[in-house]
């Protein structure tokens, strides 16, 4: 079983939409758990860190279930600059903290 | 204020061949990161220095090694080069890696894209 596992999409959705990513862990002593997005053919740069009580940052907000080892990603009101993959990233202590990623969600956002 | 930068961005070597993939972290960063992306793939963990020590490393053979140096540069090295090495070697930093220091940041650079035939 991978460590952090995505549903690698893609989503297909229309301009304005709501759409829903979902990524979960194996780990239950992760520690910091974060979304980057990656444009094609770029370097991941963080969209947000996700806490324990759920945080929001403009039209995306992210919320975390410890319980069920699962973070979540929503992005209200998609724009076409949306489009891209959406990695989800946790920090984990085994013999040394390392961040690892999930393969990602491929998002296209369509007019 | 410059970001992470690596290079070369784009390079092609040969099977059995060596490469060597360089990293400047942002100033003030004192940890360093290595991950592959190979075609279609994501991320996976190389290798963490920070203080000039190797404090981790991912499930790869010992034919991909680094190192860090004083002022917190890093190399990635690769040796006998496989056509399966061929991918995006992402280098990135952040502040010390602690345990206190929480929601620990990885800042990425542009990326090595190495091909090998």
């Amino acid at each position: 079983r991978k460590e952090v596992e995505q549903d690698p999409g893609p989503f297909n959705v229309p301009e304005g939409a709501t759409v829903a990513f979902n990524c979960t862990y194996s780990n239950s002593a992760s520690q910091s758990f974060f979304w980057y997005r990656q444009d094609c053919r770029k370097e991941p740069k963080l969209l947000m860190s996700v806490y324990s009580s759920g945080n929001e940052d403009g039209r995306f907000t992210a919320q975390l279930n410890r319980a069920s080892q699962y973070i979540s990603l929503l992005i209200r009101d998609s724009k076409l600059s949306d489009s891209a993959t959406y990695l989800c990233a946790v920090r984990v202590l085994t013999g040394g903290f390392k961040t690892i990623f999930g393969a990602g969600t491929r998002l296209f956002v369509k007019a | 204020e410059a970001g992470v930068t690596q290079s070369p961005t784009h390079l092609i070597k040969t099977r059995g061949q060596q490469v060597t993939l360089r990293c400047s972290p942002i100033s003030g960063h004192t940890s360093v990161y290595w991950y592959q992306q190979a075609l279609g793939l994501g991320l996976q963990f190389l290798l963490w220095y920070d203080e000039g020590e190797e404090r981790n490393r991912g499930n790869f053979p010992p034919r991909f090694s680094g190192r860090q140096f004083p002022n917190y540069s890093s190399e990635l090295n690769v040796n006998a080069l496989e056509l399966e090495d061929s991918a995006l070697y992402l280098c990135a930093s952040s502040v010390q890696d602690r345990v206190s220091s929480g929601a620990n940041v990885l800042t990425f650079g542009a990326g090595s894209r190495l091909t090998v035939l």
